[in-house]
């Protein structure tokens, strides 16, 4: 069975970073496309970035370009994602999942909460 | 980036309707197009892929159809479980962009 573990999400003041993981089993995590998407409190879903099976390919929404970063450790089955420069309208329930070439994003992690607020 | 426009971002309906669900996009997106439903406090589950596959599991009520630049959701035979809100994503080029999301309530 695909599990995907998010974790990592916290409350942060305005300009501060934080690294959310994501914890995948029960598929070859190394073969897959691995996506982050979020979602703001009462608001719909926005994609924020996904990465390449090997990690050599990564892309970004415009608004995370240079302030987030995407990557993964294959050997462990994880998925991150760096968050620097934080802003309020940040602030969202970050979910991962795995993107196949055919499905699409398909399996979604729980999701992990970060607010940002001084 | 491609918009995707959701209509209508409400709708109230019964047990045992037929609903439609539109999503238009502001290019053309060839076949990279999904359906997601999302309960409260829930992730999204896929539902519908590449238009109108069926995801494993997901009941036959659920169909979709369209091409290029317009989409459309159809639950067959409402079930009080379908009351949730719906999403589409285009996965053709990036960003992908997701709809607005249709909120499906009961009436």
């Amino acid at each position: 069975e695909v599990q995907l573990v998010d974790s990592g999400g916290a409350l942060v003041q305005p300009g501060g970073s934080l690294r959310l993981s994501c914890v995948a089993s029960g598929f070859p995590f190394s073969s897959y496309w691995m996506t982050w998407v979020r979602q703001a409190p009462g608001k719909g879903l926005e994609w924020v970035a996904n990465i390449k099976p090997d990690g050599s390919e990564k892309f970004y929404v415009d608004s995370v370009k240079g302030r987030f970063t995407i990557s993964r450790d294959n050997a462990k089955n994880s998925l991150f994602l760096e968050m620097n420069n934080l802003r309020a309208d940040d602030t969202a329930v970050y979910y991962c999942a795995r993107d196949t070439a055919v499905v699409g994003v398909e399996s979604w992690g729980q999701g992990t909460l970060v607010t940002v607020s001084s | 980036a491609i918009q995707m426009t959701q209509s209508p971002s409400s709708l109230s309906a019964s047990v045992g309707d037929r609903v439609t669900i539109t999503c238009r996009a502001s290019q053309g997106i060839g076949s990279d197009l999904n359906w997601y439903q999302q309960k409260p406090g829930k992730a999204p589950k896929l539902l519908i892929y590449e238009i109108s596959s069926l995801q494993r599991g997901v009941p036959s009520r659920f169909s979709a159809s369209g091409s290029e630049t317009e989409f459309i959701l159809t639950i067959h035979g409402l079930q009080p479980e379908d009351f949730a809100t719906y999403y589409c994503l285009q996965g053709y080029t990036y960003p992908y962009t997701f709809g607005q999301g249709t909120k499906l309530e009961i009436k």
